[in-house]
């Protein structure tokens, strides 16, 4: 399978623990994107990178959300002191560098229930 | 980005053409009409996206009216299994982000 591979696909944690999922993107997909949904809305962004470099960040929710995409290829969104809130899935995608409508592909999500 | 309004839900046959409107009277010329959908439990799919020609892959036709201020998505036989979330998304071809912006799509129900 070459899409996008998340990781765990579940995870149910307890209030106040972190939590981390990984992400690998589509081979040669240098941007990279995380978003959030929740139950009956639709994807909402919060991150990019573009290789390494995370260039727009300023809508993850709070300062207990990072992510990291160290070496360019996998990325990794953690959650610090987990919060009932938090409950969502969070979907991974990736895309070639902007050109006439390059495509992004998404993951098929990690989902976190927070109790 | 240019904001769409669709209808929150459809119901289409088993067999028949699905025709799912978009409107985005907003849009300016360097933007870009996509489709995506969401089947329960998910990722968002890739249907097809256009310009300003109309376009047709295996999933699906798209057409973008002369004035691109309105879309529609043509499933030309939809089976059970079309029955997702459709959002309809236009986006810019720039450097800044690139990202795509959900609203609330469509709720496609494909009866028996």
């Amino acid at each position: 399978d070459t899409g996008v591979s998340q990781d765990p696909r579940h995870k149910i944690t307890k209030r106040g623990q972190n939590v981390t999922f990984r992400c690998d993107p589509i081979s040669e997909h240098n941007r990279l994107y995380w978003y959030r949904q929740t139950l009956g809305q639709g994807p909402e962004f919060l991150t990019y990178f573009q290789n390494e470099a995370q260039l727009e960040k300023s809508r993850l929710l709070s300062d207990r959300f990072s992510a990291e995409r160290p070496k360019g290829s996998f990325s990794t969104l953690e959650i610090q002191r987990t919060e009932q809130g938090d409950s969502a899935m969070y979907l991974c995608a990736s895309s070639l560098p902007v050109s006439s409508g390059n495509t992004i592909y998404f993951g098929e999500g990690s989902w976190l229930t927070v109790v | 980005d240019a904001k769409t309004t669709q209808p929150p839900s459809m119901d289409c046959a088993e067999g028949r053409a699905a025709n799912l409107p978009c409107n985005h009277s907003t849009i300016s010329g360097n933007e870009y009409v996509y489709w995506y959908r969401q089947i329960h439990s998910q990722g968002p799919q890739y249907i097809i996206h256009g310009l300003k020609n109309n376009e047709t892959n295996e999933m699906a036709s798209l057409i973008i009216t002369e004035d691109r201020k309105s879309s529609t998505l043509i499933l030309p036989h939809a089976t059970l299994r079309d029955t997702a979330v459709y959002y309809c998304i236009v986006r810019a071809d720039n450097n800044a982000g690139n990202m795509l912006t959900f609203g609330g799509g469509t709720r496609l129900m494909v009866k028996p």
